[in-house]
């Protein structure tokens, strides 16, 4: 299907353990984002990728992190979770920085 | 200061009638400006642009005020369709590359 994918879209684990978001885009779009979204906070800068093997960190890149080695996948690691990156997680993809296109979303519970 | 403030919220209008939400901007350097609508657990989708001049899209209208730092978005004739939360966008350059920064978002809720 044409789209935007983000799998899982629920995930439960504990303190310490690695944990990896999938992000999958079948536009080829060049630009890809990953967001958190938090009461308060609204939605926050991760990572993103301009290009198939170029990413840059945003605002809360600490303990996160990407890689892209295909233009359609974008995965985000959390290396050690802590409690603090429970969040609901959004990929996007673009073909510029504006009209971004956004998965479903994961939410992601660290116990 | 925050770089994009919107006013929370909640909104509860009634069916029909015409609202407005207002965000303000604090990066002067800003150029590109948008609206996202974002449903219940549901993922930001674009609602528009917003240009210098002002535009319109149906019963939507959104103005931007470079003086005043701020973008407006008024809805006409609201539907229970409406109710969502309305998030204002403000492109930002970082070290050299542009991003967008989201407000929290304005709640709205249409009554019937």
């Amino acid at each position: 299907d044409a789209g935007i994918t983000q799998s899982p879209r629920y995930k439960i684990t504990e303190t310490g353990r690695q944990v990896t978001l999938m992000c999958h885009q079948t536009w080829s779009h060049s630009y890809m984002f990953w967001y958190r979204q938090d009461l308060g906070h609204g939605l926050r800068l991760i990572y993103y990728s301009a290009a198939a093997d170029i990413t840059d960190k945003g605002e809360v890149s600490d303990g996160y992190v990407v890689s892209r080695s295909k233009t359609e996948n974008f995965p985000l690691t959390l290396e050690s979770a802590t409690r603090s990156q429970t969040s609901v997680y959004f990929c996007a993809s673009s073909e510029s920085v504006y009209e971004q296109f956004f998965g479903p979303g994961t939410r992601l519970t660290v116990l | 200061r925050k770089e994009v403030e919107q006013d929370p919220g909640p909104f509860n209008v009634p069916e029909g009638a015409t609202v407005a939400f207002n965000c303000t901007y604090s990066n002067s350097a800003s150029q590109s400006f948008f609206w996202y609508r974002q449903d219940c657990r549901k993922e930001p989708k674009l609602l528009m642009s917003v240009y210098s001049s002002g535009n319109e899209d149906g019963r939507f209208t959104a103005q931007l005020n470079r003086a005043s730092q701020y973008i407006s978005l008024l809805i006409r004739d609201s539907k229970l369709s409406d109710s969502a939360t309305y998030l204002c966008v403000v492109d930002s350059l970082n070290f050299g590359n542009e991003k967008l920064t989201f407000g929290t978002g304005t709640r709205l809720t249409i009554i019937p």
